[in-house]
């Protein structure tokens, strides 16, 4: 399996903006998965789009996926101070390959 | 339902010292990883376990780190002997391990442990 790679690395926004995360991958997938991080804790599963899914919603979570492009996004709605975190995706099977993920800074 | 245990959460040696970390997953959960993060990246694989078999350890460097999961249950991950370069959070997580289950399953992760090698 290969890594998704994200962007940007890091973001900065006020409460109550919308975030928006990348993420590039390489090769043909059957999922893909974003994760968030909050400082020093462990990786908390948000959302699993399939293949042949183009948008699910979670929430205040939008996550898209275009296989002609092999990208994903992840919209963040209405940001709270919580959401400040670390995003990944993750494509693969088990062999989950993680990215450097976005740093994402929501000011109170 | 309890999360994914780790222990300890923070160790501090020095190197060439040797160290272990202890994994307990959800129970019912086949499946059980070893991840390696170093600051500022993202997790890597070290291990990959299915009940008590070895699934993928591509990425283990393997003259110096061991993992075992003997019962099919909890698992060890044992650094010997340590490098600087080892310095990191070591993240255990689980899964239910369906057969089939085509890379569906969520993993779900410990606290982890922070490492530091002096």
């Amino acid at each position: 399996s290969q890594q998704g790679e994200e962007d940007p690395q890091a973001l900065s926004i006020q409460e109550g903006e919308n975030a928006t995360m990348n993420c590039s991958y390489k090769t043909s997938i059957n999922n893909l998965q974003w994760y968030r991080q909050n400082s020093g804790r462990g990786l908390v599963h948000l959302i699993l789009i399939r293949s042949n899914e183009r948008e699910k919603h979670s929430g205040r979570l939008r996550v898209t996926l275009d296989t002609s492009k092999k990208s994903s996004s992840l919209l963040i709605t209405a940001s709270r101070a919580a959401d400040t975190a670390s995003y990944f995706c993750a494509t693969g099977v088990h062999d989950m390959r993680f990215g450097a993920g976005t740093r994402l800074t929501v000011k109170p | 339902e309890a999360g994914v245990a780790q222990s300890p959460r923070y160790k501090i040696i020095e190197k060439r010292q040797s160290v272990a970390f202890w994994c307990n997953p959800i129970s019912g959960h086949a499946t059980l990883y070893w991840y390696q993060q170093i600051l500022g990246q993202g997790p890597k694989l070290l291990i990959q376990f299915q009940n008590n078999g070895v699934v993928d350890d591509s990425q283990l460097p393997k003259d110096r780190f061991s993992a075992e999961r003997l019962k099919g249950v909890d698992s060890t991950l044992k650094i010997q002997p340590a490098k600087l370069e080892d310095s990191a959070v070591y993240l255990c997580a689980s899964s239910l391990g369906l057969a089939g289950g085509q890379g569906l399953e969520t993993q779900y992760f410990g606290p982890g442990t922070r490492l530091l090698v002096l």
